[in-house]
C-alpha cells in the first residue's frame, strides 16, 4: 500500500527564520511522483513542485528548495527567510506512474504559522 | 488561462437532501479529478473522468457518483446527504489520464450538512 506521512503537524517560526517540512513515503513501486502542494486560508490547493522517482537533484525556486532521497524515501520542503505570506497548509503527495490514474495520495499536511 | 472553476463556492443543504457540485477544468484540460477533505479524514480521493469515462474511484458509497461532459466540465453528486458529508470538495484538472500529470485545483465546494 501507498501512504505519506507528515509527522510535523504544526510548526510555528518567525519571520526570517528557515523551516524544513518533513514528508516520507511509502510505495513498493519503483516509478512514481512525488508533490507538495500549498493551502493558503482559501481553501484552494497550489502545486508547487513535482519530483519523479528517477530525478534525485535537489531543486531549489527562489526561497523554496526541495531534498529528494530514495535512500530514506523522503521528500523534504524548506522554506529560506520566511515570510507571513507562506502561513498555509503544506501538503506532500504520491502518484504512481502507469495505468490509467492520476490519483494523488497525501499526507495529513503540515500547519506553518510565520509570525511577523 | 483562467483557473480551474468551481461552483458553488458554498453550500448549506439538510440531511437526506441531494447536491450537485460543477467543476470546469482548464482549457485544453481533459482530465477531472475529485478529492474530499475533512478535519478528520484529510484529502482523499474520490473519483477521475477522462474523456467522459470514469477511470478511477476511490472508496466512497455509491451515493457519491459524479460524470463528465464532452467539454470535460465535470459534477458530482451526493445523494441522501449524512451530516459526515460536510467537507470542502475540491476538483482538480490536468491534461490527460495517466501518467504523471500535475493536478491543479479549483477553489473548492465547501458543503455544509445540517
Amino acid at each position: 500500500a501507498q501512504k505519506v506521512t507528515q509527522a510535523q503537524t504544526e510548526i510555528s517560526v518567525v519571520e526570517k527564520e528557515d523551516v524544513t517540512l518533513d514528508c516520507v513515503y511509502e510505495t513498493r513501486d519503483t516509478t512514481y511522483y512525488l508533490f507538495w502542494y500549498k493551502q493558503p486560508p482559501s481553501g484552494e490547493l497550489v502545486f508547487l513542485i513535482r519530483r519523479n522517482s528517477f530525478d534525485e537533484q535537489n531543486e531549489i525556486s527562489g526561497r523554496y528548495s526541495w531534498n529528494f532521497q530514495k535512500s530514506t524515501s523522503s521528500f523534504n520542503f524548506t522554506i529560506t527567510a520566511s515570510q507571513v505570506v507562506d502561513s498555509a497548509v503544506y501538503f506532500c503527495a504520491l502518484s504512481l506512474y502507469g495505468g490509467a490514474t492520476n490519483k494523488l495520495i497525501f499526507g495529513t499536511g503540515t500547519l506553518l504559522a510565520v509570525q511577523p | 488561462k483562467a483557473g480551474v472553476t468551481q461552483t458553488p463556492r458554498y453550500l448549506i443543504k439538510t440531511r437526506g437532501q441531494q447536491v450537485t457540485l460543477s467543476c470546469s477544468p482548464i482549457s485544453g484540460h481533459r482530465s477531472v479529478s475529485w478529492y474530499q477533505q475533512t478535519p478528520g479524514q484529510g484529502l482523499q480521493f474520490l473519483f477521475e473522468y477522462f474523456s467522459e469515462t470514469q477511470r478511477n474511484k476511490g472508496n466512497f458509497p455509491g451515493r457519491f457518483s459524479g460524470r463528465q461532459f464532452s467539454n470535460s466540465r465535470s459534477e458530482m453528486n451526493v445523494s441522501t446527504l449524512e451530516l459526515g458529508d460536510s467537507a470542502l470538495y475540491l476538483c482538480a484538472s490536468h491534461y490527460a489520464a495517466g501518467g504523471p500529470d500535475t493536478q491543479y485545483f479549483g477553489p473548492g465546494t465547501r458543503l455544509t450538512v445540517l
